[in-house]
């Protein structure tokens, strides 16, 4: 079955600095990966998703992940964080076959400072 | 076209009582999965339906829980003889037939246990 590992639980960065969030996912091919966005309180948002192609995908909110196969990672990226980001942020894995058996990693608590 | 629907938003039971939780898919959706996300932790997969059917229930404690999506109405997640523990956010989410389409959530519904 497959798993996803966010390895951060918990992140701070100042407004206006970059971010990275990892994520680490295991399957025997290669998944659909997702990243979603959860404010306080409310219920999740797609910010992005990769099916197959191009590596580098864009999402919405000047978010951007890259797919790199070799280190089975799929990593969110923002060059400059805004306050409004402070949010959890989880990656998604699902299989690739008929089937919408969509894993989630634990999350990763982003706090932005200003 | 309405989201996904959850009710109700927020639902106070006491010990021993019975929680009954609604999903409503988006229009067209015949996927549902339900989550649990427990206070300061991650998403946590617990059951996966299609119309009528149970796919994938690893995620469910064996007992208490139960989870259904009948051929007409919402998908309901039932507890049974609630505990302090089972106090969380609970989310469902859906998606349409095929593989790899993104899964639209609910906004959820927190479950308090006194």
């Amino acid at each position: 079955a497959q798993s996803v590992t966010q390895p951060d639980i918990h992140i701070t960065v100042s407004e206006g600095a970059s971010l990275e969030l990892r994520c680490n996912y295991s399957y025997g091919a290669t998944p659909y990966l997702f990243w979603y966005v959860q404010s306080p309180g409310q219920g999740l948002q797609l910010l992005l998703k990769y099916f197959s192609g191009d590596t580098l995908v864009q999402g919405i909110k000047g978010f951007e992940a890259e797919f790199k196969r070799s280190q089975s990672s799929f990593n969110l990226r923002k060059p400059s964080v805004h306050w409004s980001d402070a949010a959890e942020y989880f990656c998604a894995v699902a299989p690739t076959y008929n089937n919408n058996d969509m894993r989630f990693g634990a999350g990763t608590r982003l706090t932005v400072k200003p | 076209n309405a989201g996904v629907m959850q009710n109700p938003r927020h639902l106070v039971r006491r010990r021993g009582q019975e929680a009954r939780l609604r999903c409503s898919p988006m229009k067209g959706h015949s996927h549902v999965y339900w989550y649990r996300q427990l206070p300061e932790e991650g998403l946590k997969f617990m059951v996966y339906l299609q119309k009528e059917n149970i796919i994938d229930e690893s995620g469910m404690p064996k007992e208490r829980f139960s989870a259904e999506f009948p051929k007409e109405g919402p998908s309901i997640l039932r507890i049974q003889q609630v505990v302090r523990g089972d106090s969380a956010a609970y989310f469902c989410a859906s998606s349409p037939p095929g593989g790899g389409d993104e899964a639209f959530f609910g906004q959820g519904t927190r479950l308090t246990v006194v």
